[in-house]
């Protein structure tokens, strides 16, 4: 089962270059979200997406933007990048907003 | 503010039991879960407690304590596989995660 894919796995950017994350989820969840996870810290949530068609901002939402087409699909934009977003990307949906949340495999982002 | 604390890393024998603590303080409570995660790969759900008590998996047991704000996830029979990190993380009264630092855990032979 596919469950939650993530492209590409990984990635090295020029500083000041856009580039989108792709995740597509084969589960029909409602929710979705984007975290990234940095060495020492916690996962933290840049947005979310509780249903199709909406978004909203997590924790460290500048810089990034996302949009929500459909159900299955989530992508993340990186509109300029910076060194400071080099990081690991993870994808994740549940069910629906306060079920268990389900991670793809990550995108590894360096931005030189 | 809201914090999630664990034990940055800990080390445990092979064959025996290891209890990774997670303190919180949190706008709210709707759940703790517990994630297990192996190097460069993606967080995988261990565990969810709403109610006080125990709950057990297999070799993976989880407590909850809601009014000390308190969880701990017990390994018993540890295996080699077990080396990985550990993320405790609650669910506040926005349905949001708060997710602690993970508790990276050493298994030796």
């Amino acid at each position: 089962t596919a469950g939650i894919t993530q492209a590409p796995t990984s990635q090295i950017l020029a500083a000041g270059r856009s580039m989108t994350l792709r995740c597509t989820q084969d589960m029909r969840h409602n929710a979705m979200y984007w975290y990234r996870q940095d060495l020492g810290l916690g996962l933290r949530l840049i947005h979310y997406s509780n249903t199709a068609g909406t978004t909203g901002k997590g924790e460290v939402p500048d810089g990034y933007s996302v949009s929500r087409a459909n159900t299955d699909d989530f992508p993340l934009t990186l509109a300029s990048a910076v060194p400071s977003q080099t990081s690991v990307y993870f994808c994740a949906s549940s069910e629906g907003a306060g079920n268990t949340i389900y991670f793809g495999e990550g995108s590894w982002l360096t931005v030189v | 503010g809201q914090n999630i604390d664990q034990p940055t890393e800990m080390t445990a024998t092979e064959g025996a039991i290891v209890q990774i603590n997670c303190t919180y303080q949190t706008s709210g409570f709707n759940g703790l879960f517990w994630y297990q995660q192996h190097a460069g790969e993606a967080p995988t759900f261990l565990s969810y407690n709403v109610l006080d008590g125990l709950e057990e998996k297999g070799r993976f047991s989880s407590f909850l304590s809601r009014s000390k704000g308190y969880s701990y996830l017990l390994l018993k029979e540890l295996q080699m596989k077990d080396s990985a990190s550990y993320l405790c993380a609650v669910m506040d009264s926005n349905y949001q995660l708060i997710w602690g630092a993970g508790t990276k855990l050493i298994i030796k032979p």
